[in-house]
């Protein structure tokens, strides 16, 4: 059974700095790996979507990786400004299967000026 | 584009009482999904439609939960009757292609049981 772990659960930085937000995964076949932002009160905003033939994927100052073997994946967010407080969430498919997404619970990330 | 649709965007209702949600997808996207996300947790699927067929409704507490999708466009979640632990916000989601695409989601409803 496929499961997604969220490293740290909440980060507080000040403002400039580069992070790295960290997702596990427990069954490494997986179809793809997406990564999404969620401001309070809102949906879920796709920030990249990483092909399981990929290792990364870049979109402005966000760069996410991919390491299938590991069962990991890195989001990291260059020069950090406080519009990236939000928190974030990476999910991957169910083991064996490429339709539901199963999710972490997300990193909690407040970034101050 | 416009994006997924949902409504209302908040509800606050008794337990034992009943509350509908409303979704239209993102125009052509077969693949409609709804999640349920439970303050401090991850979204979790609830059910998941290609057209007006049902894929995958394995998480969908049957007894108290339905959804339809009759013209393979909008659909619509129903909760009768309500319990407390019902409280979270409820997600849909469309993609493009059943099977690995991108998922866009919609601002969600937040619903309050009392």
């Amino acid at each position: 059974k496929q499961e997604v772990t969220q490293i740290p659960a909440a980060l507080s930085v000040p403002e400039g700095e580069n992070l790295v937000l960290n997702c596990s995964f427990t069954d490494s076949a997986i179809y793809n790996l997406q990564w999404f932002r969620q401001d309070p009160g809102k949906g879920l905003t796709s920030l990249l979507l990483i092909q399981s033939s990929q290792r990364e994927q870049t979109s402005g100052r966000l760069n996410a990786s991919l390491d299938k073997s590991s069962g990991r994946s890195t989001l990291y967010i260059a020069a950090s400004q406080p519009g990236d407080s939000a928190t974030y969430l990476c999910a991957v498919p169910p083991s064996g299967g490429y339709n539901k997404l199963i999710f972490g619970a997300g990193t909690r990330l407040a970034v101050h000026p | 584009e416009a994006g997924v649709a949902q409504s209302p965007r908040y509800k606050i209702i008794e337990k034992r009482q009943s509350v509908a949600f409303w979704c239209n997808p993102i125009s052509g996207h077969a693949t409609l999904y709804w999640y349920q996300q439970i303050l401090g947790q991850g979204p979790k699927l609830l059910i998941q439609f290609q057209n007006n067929g049902v894929v995958d409704d394995s998480q969908l507490p049957k007894d108290r939960f339905s959804a339809e999708r009759l013209k393979g466009v909008d659909s619509t979640l129903k909760i009768q009757p309500a319990k407390l632990e019902d409280s979270a916000v409820y997600l849909c989601a469309s993609s493009l292609v059943p099977q690995g695409g991108e998922q866009y989601f919609g601002p969600g409803t937040r619903l309050t049981v009392t």
